[in-house]
């Protein structure tokens, strides 16, 4: 299995609120994603990072903001929570060269009431 | 842009029987990659296979295969011997080594049947 964790796994929270999701692996990899998924569909690229100190929007707009401070961190923080936030989110981390294959975390279920 | 598209929300095979999971794509792009990811009910998402688009020879990994016509741009999963622990949701993904991220096709949840 890989080491790439994601805290908490399942996370209810109440509108309004701000929330971090937190992905780390201890792989050594630079690059490392966020990716939104609702129960059984597709997954939608939100925010990626190249390394430390870099972020990139993905392909999904999406209200929340990451940080990229350490290699082995990349949280996912939203500011103000909402229903429509709910969903699944998944992080991932790939290695510099062979970055195409990327390896995922066990995913952040999060309910937004 | 590149697109990768999965025709089959929904398959399922008889355990010890053989499916085939269908997976087109779109790119302009001569060098990229394909894999295929299997992601199981509530763990996580793992890959299965993967296939070099400048290969020509499909890639195998035990009971997993895939056949890659890269003119046709299809890159299709066979499982053999179907196994219950085979039941999760299929992604099929292509990796452009230009955009440097990959797209995902919208999956195949794959039911095995004792």
């Amino acid at each position: 299995e890989a080491d790439i964790y994601q805290t908490p796994r399942y996370l209810v929270i109440g509108t309004g609120k701000k929330i971090t999701l937190e992905c780390s692996q201890t792989m050594g990899h630079d690059k490392m994603y966020w990716y939104q998924q609702d129960p059984g569909m597709e997954l939608h690229l939100i925010h990626y990072s190249y390394g430390v100190n870099s972020t990139e929007k993905g392909d999904l707009s999406s209200e929340s903001t990451v940080s990229r401070i350490r290699t082995e961190h990349f949280p996912l923080t939203l500011e103000s929570a909402r229903p429509s936030h709910t969903s699944q989110y998944l992080c991932a981390s790939s290695e510099t060269i062979r970055w195409e294959t990327q390896y995922f975390g066990p995913g952040t279920r999060l309910l937004v009431l | 842009a590149q697109t990768v598209t999965q025709s089959q929300p929904e398959m399922s095979v008889q355990e010890a029987e053989t499916v085939t999971l269908s997976c087109t794509y779109d790119t302009s792009e001569s060098d990229y990659y394909l894999f295929w990811y299997k992601q199981p009910p509530s763990r996580q998402m793992i890959l299965v296979i993967r296939q070099e688009a400048y290969k020509q020879q499909n890639a195998t990994e035990n009971r997993f295969s895939v056949n890659f016509q890269k003119a046709a741009k299809s890159f299709s999963l066979k499982i053999s011997d179907s196994q219950l622990g085979d039941a999760a949701m299929y992604f099929c993904a292509l990796a452009d080594t230009n955009a440097g991220k990959s797209t995902f096709g919208d999956g195949t949840t794959l039911t095995v049947k004792p």
